[in-house]
């Protein structure tokens, strides 16, 4: 069983929709939660981290974490075309090294 | 964020052959740097791990003969793919990070083995 496990999509939503995109994870040492944004062909980019349950907003973008069942997610109000990326979750742990999932590819279509 | 370039973003090289891609953190001291490959559709898988100084962490399954990882100063890591195979041909990707969990990645390297 993979550590982090992530929705596989792939998933397409009409501009202005609200997308949720989910993860679980199994290790309870994870302390801090991310989520990355690629576009093709492109190194991932830090979107947003939280390291609690609860939610964290900026902008569009809400991270969500509930510890005691070991999910996490990240909603996009009012998606944009330019949202159409592979979003990855991501914990990790103080022994230095981050545990990705496989992504979720999204489309945003205008 | 912190910014980290790798070079090249992509190259074609023949089966046989070694390349050497370069990832340097610009405004920040990388204490550690992490390199990943990536196949088509699917996650970062993590090759290797390297703190300034001292010799990389490979993951279970990477041939530390095969990738060489160097990690001389506290902005320059370098990963040489030798005697390159068609099979390597990957998605490499470059993360540096100064301390806990922030890493920032590199733009990626395309490599084509043919």
């Amino acid at each position: 069983q993979k550590e982090v496990e992530q929705d596989p999509g792939p998933l397409s939503v009409p501009e202005g929709a609200i997308v949720s995109l989910n993860c679980t994870y199994s290790n309870s040492a994870f302390q801090y939660f991310m989520w990355y944004r690629q576009y093709s062909r492109k190194g991932p980019e830090l979107l947003m981290y939280t390291y609690s349950s609860g939610n964290k907003e900026d902008g569009r973008f809400t991270a969500q974490v509930d510890k005691s069942s070991k999910y996490i997610s990240l909603f996009i109000r009012d998606s944009q075309p330019s949202d159409s990326a592979t979003y990855l979750c991501a914990t990790y742990t103080n022994a230095g090294k981050s545990t990705f999932g496989d992504g979720t590819t999204l489309t945003v279509k205008p | 964020g912190a910014v980290v370039s790798q070079h090249p973003s992509w190259v074609i090289c023949k089966s046989g052959t070694s390349v050497k891609i370069e990832c340097r953190s610009l405004d920040f001291q990388a204490t550690t740097m992490f390199w990943y490959r990536q196949f088509p559709k699917q996650s970062l898988m993590l090759m290797a791990t390297s703190n300034e100084g001292s010799k990389a962490t490979y993951e279970q399954g990477v041939e530390k003969d095969k990738f060489l990882i160097n990690h001389a100063s506290l902005t320059l890591s370098t990963l040489t793919v030798t005697s390159a195979h068609p099979e390597d041909s990957s998605f490499y990707i470059c993360s540096g990070a100064d301390r806990g969990f922030e890493a920032f990645f590199g733009q990626g390297t395309r490599l084509t083995v043919v």
